[in-house]
């Protein structure tokens, strides 16, 4: 079936510097896209998401940039932090399919002090 | 804390032995979510539930598994005569009708 796919790199940044993260999608029905972070033995928590009828969202330190048209999801961490150390997941959804998502794989940031 | 509840936060079971987890949702919501985490991968739907009503299964949910909501609020999930396969972090999330889930920090479970 379709899903969202993200291949699962480390990805290390020096603190203080900017990361991104990318993710790619398959299913042009998604409307919903989120990014949530995991820390080691924790439970995926919320960071931002983004609809379908938005190219772009920001948040605390974050930015979301939705590209329909190559179906291409990133986020953009600014002055990445130490506690910023954790697997990123993007997640998708259909209004249709009752809010259940699709995770990829994850991408695991590693921030060096 | 307000947030999604899991019980309990690990559990070791002998293959065969049934084993039954608790989720309890951010108690305004309606939708109430089960998913399954293997090491190194994106969770994995389950099922899902709007408030009793359970309006989803995966495939990946087999005969073995079974989850309720019996008073639209807290769920449990059980799994009948547990395999090694089994052995996954298992995770409850909850949202509203609108907006984004929720996750709990899962239930880890062990079969040797």
């Amino acid at each position: 079936g379709e899903s969202v796919g993200l291949h699962l790199p480390t990805l290390s940044v020096q603190e203080g510097d900017n990361s991104i993260i990318n993710c790619a999608y398959s299913n042009s029905a998604s409307d919903y896209f989120i990014w949530y972070k995991q820390e080691s033995g924790k439970g995926p928590q919320f960071i931002i998401d983004i609809r379908s009828n938005m190219d772009k969202r920001q948040g605390q330190r974050v930015t979301v940039l939705l590209n329909k048209t190559v179906k291409h999801l990133s986020l953009q961490i600014a002055a990445t932090q130490p506690g910023d150390s954790a697997v990123y997941f993007c997640a998708e959804n259909t209004q249709a399919a009752g809010n259940k998502l699709t995770f990829g794989g994850g991408t695991r940031v590693l921030v060096k002090p | 804390d307000t947030g999604v509840s899991q019980d309990p936060r690990h559990k070791i079971t002998k293959r065969g032995q049934n084993v039954t987890f608790r989720c309890d949702p951010i108690s305004e919501h309606n939708r109430l979510y089960w998913y399954r985490q293997t090491l190194g991968q994106g969770p994995e739907f389950l099922t899902y539930f709007q408030n009793e009503a359970q309006l989803e299964k995966s495939r990946l949910l087999s005969d073995r598994f079974s989850a309720e909501r019996p008073k639209g609020s807290f769920s449990t999930l059980e799994i009948q005569r547990t395999e090694q396969g089994d052995s996954a972090m298992y995770l409850c999330a909850s949202s509203p009708d609108r907006g984004h889930a929720f996750f709990g920090q899962g239930t880890r479970l062990t079969v040797v």
